[in-house]
C-alpha cells in the first residue's frame, strides 16, 4: 500500500527557514515523480514544486522561486521541501504528492502544517 | 498560467439525486498525444485531496462508478449520477498540460 508521510513542520517566524520531509513506502520512490502542493488555511490548493525522479528536473512556482529548494534522496525513500525566508503568506498546510508520470498527482501525503507568524 | 475556473461554488444535493461540476480552463488541454490533462479530486472534510478522474474520464482505482467526468478542449464536467453522504467535500480540477500546474477554485458539495 503507497504511503506518503509529511513531517517537520511548525511554527517560525518571518524570515527563517524551516525543512518539511516526506517518507515514502509501499512502492519504488525512485520510479515515481514527486510534487509539493500546499493550502492556505481554508483556501484552495496550489502548486509549488516538481522533481523529476532522478532529482536533476526541479521546477518551482514563481510564488516560492529563489527561496524554497525541493531535493530526494532515492536512497532514503524521502522527499524534502527546504524553506527558506518565509513569508506570512506561506502559512498552509504541505502535501507531497506521488506522480506517476501521466500527469496525475494519484496519492497523497496525509499534509503538514506550517505556521509562518511573529 | 491556465486558469482553471470551475463553476457552482457549491451544490446542495439531496442524497440520491444526480449532480453536475463543470471545470473550464483558459487553454485547450489537449496534448499533442491525443491525452487530455484534466483530473479531478475530492478533498473530504479534514482529508487530503484523493484522485478521482485522469486524463477526462478515467477512473482511479477504487472510485465507485457512480462518478463520470467527460469533455474536452477547455469544457469539463464530473457528473454523480446518485450522491451519497460520504460524497460530500470539495471537488478541486487540476491541469498538468504546462507548469505551473493549476487548480480551480473548488466546488464544494453538501447533503440537503
Amino acid at each position: 500500500e503507497v504511503h506518503l508521510v509529511d513531517s517537520g513542520g511548525g511554527l517560525v517566524q518571518p524570515g527563517g527557514s524551516l525543512r518539511v520531509s516526506c517518507a515514502a513506502s509501499g512502492f519504488t520512490f525512485s520510479n515515481y515523480e514527486m510534487n509539493w502542493v500546499r493550502q492556505a488555511p481554508g483556501k484552495g490548493l496550489e502548486w509549488v514544486s516538481f522533481i523529476s525522479r532522478s532529482g536533476n528536473n526541479i521546477y518551482y512556482a514563481d510564488s516560492v522561486k529563489g527561496r524554497f529548494t525541493t531535493s530526494r534522496d532515492n536512497a532514503k525513500n524521502s522527499l524534502y521541501l527546504q524553506m527558506n525566508s518565509l513569508r506570512a503568506e506561506d502559512t498552509a498546510v504541505y502535501y507531497c504528492t506521488r506522480d506517476p508520470g501521466d500527469g496525475s498527482l494519484d496519492y497523497w501525503g496525509q499534509g503538514i502544517l506550517v505556521t509562518v507568524s511573529s | 498560467d491556465v486558469v482553471m475556473t470551475q463553476t457552482p461554488l457549491s451544490l446542495s444535493v439531496t442524497p440520491g439525486q444526480p449532480a453536475s461540476l463543470s471545470c473550464k480552463s483558459s487553454q485547450s488541454l489537449l496534448q499533442t498525444n491525443g491525452k487530455t490533462r484534466l483530473y479531478w479530486y475530492l478533498q473530504k472534510p479534514g482529508q487530503s485531496p484523493q484522485l478521482l478522474i485522469y486524463d477526462v474520464s478515467n477512473r482511479f482505482s477504487g472510485v465507485p462508478d457512480r462518478f463520470s467526468g467527460s469533455g474536452s478542449g477547455t469544457d469539463f464536467t464530473l457528473k454523480i449520477s446518485r450522491v451519497e453522504a460520504e460524497d460530500v467535500g470539495v471537488y478541486y480540477c487540476m491541469q498538468t498540460i504546462q507548469l505551473p500546474v493549476t487548480f480551480g477554485g473548488g466546488t464544494r458539495v453538501e447533503i440537503k
